[in-house]
């Protein structure tokens, strides 16, 4: 089975704070991707990478930076948080142009 | 924007009545399709992928295709109150990497 990890189920930080949101999947996947979802808003695409050191903006990624150093693992960074960024955060693996498997989310809250 | 068109719903079923959600595409060179159930506060688990036209069936689920009217179904035979969830479709991109999600439809079967 695919197995994509985040690294928190829920975090609270203040407004200001230089967060990490650090992901990992064990199957040697191309492409990887940040979400964030919001309600009646839907999976919105923050940034997404398709190789080691390569990322492309997605949708939002005003507030955000992200890092892919390794292939399995892709980090999103938001440089400084604010409460509009409270949200749930989703990262997801995929092998090509296809399916995408999902971690477990990450709940952030900004204070 | 492609964009990716689903009721919201909520939509009520009784139990093993069969459920049904669509799903409309403005893409036409997409290619691929999912179907995503999302619990409450869970991540979104991949139920059915589809690639040509007509029906693919996996156990209680079956899912449509009609690329000429750019239309996707999921049915779900015999609802049970554990199907009651938030079902995602997804559609990949002509170009691109990351998949074009809907906002969802809320399914809530009734016992």
């Amino acid at each position: 089975d695919v197995k994509v990890t985040q690294s928190s189920r829920y975090l609270v930080k203040r407004t200001g704070e230089k967060v990490f949101l650090e992901c990992v999947q064990d199957m040697d996947h191309e492409n990887m991707f940040w979400y964030r979802q919001d309600p009646g808003l839907g999976l919105r695409l923050i940034y997404f990478s398709y190789d080691v050191k390569m990322k492309e903006k997605g949708d939002i990624p005003e507030g955000y930076s992200v890092s892919r150093e390794k292939k399995e693992r892709f980090s999103l960074i938001l440089e400084s948080a604010s409460t509009n960024q409270t949200s749930m955060y989703l990262c997801a693996s995929s092998p090509g142009r296809g399916e995408a498997f999902f971690g477990q989310g990450t709940r952030l809250t900004v204070v | 924007q492609k964009e990716v068109e689903q009721n919201s719903g909520p939509l009520s079923v009784p139990e093993g009545a069969i459920a049904s959600l669509n799903c409309t595409y403005s893409d036409r060179g997409s290619q691929s399709f999912f179907w995503y159930r999302q619990y409450s506060g869970k991540s979104p688990e991949l139920i059915m992928s589809i690639y040509s036209n007509g029906d693919k069936e996996d156990g209680r689920f079956t899912a449509q295709l009609n690329k000429a009217s750019q239309y996707v179904s999921l049915l779900i035979r015999d609802s049970q109150p554990s199907d009651s969830a938030t079902y995602l479709c997804a559609v990949t991109p002509d170009s691109g990497y990351a998949l074009n999600f809907g906002k969802g439809t809320s399914l809530l079967v009734t016992p």
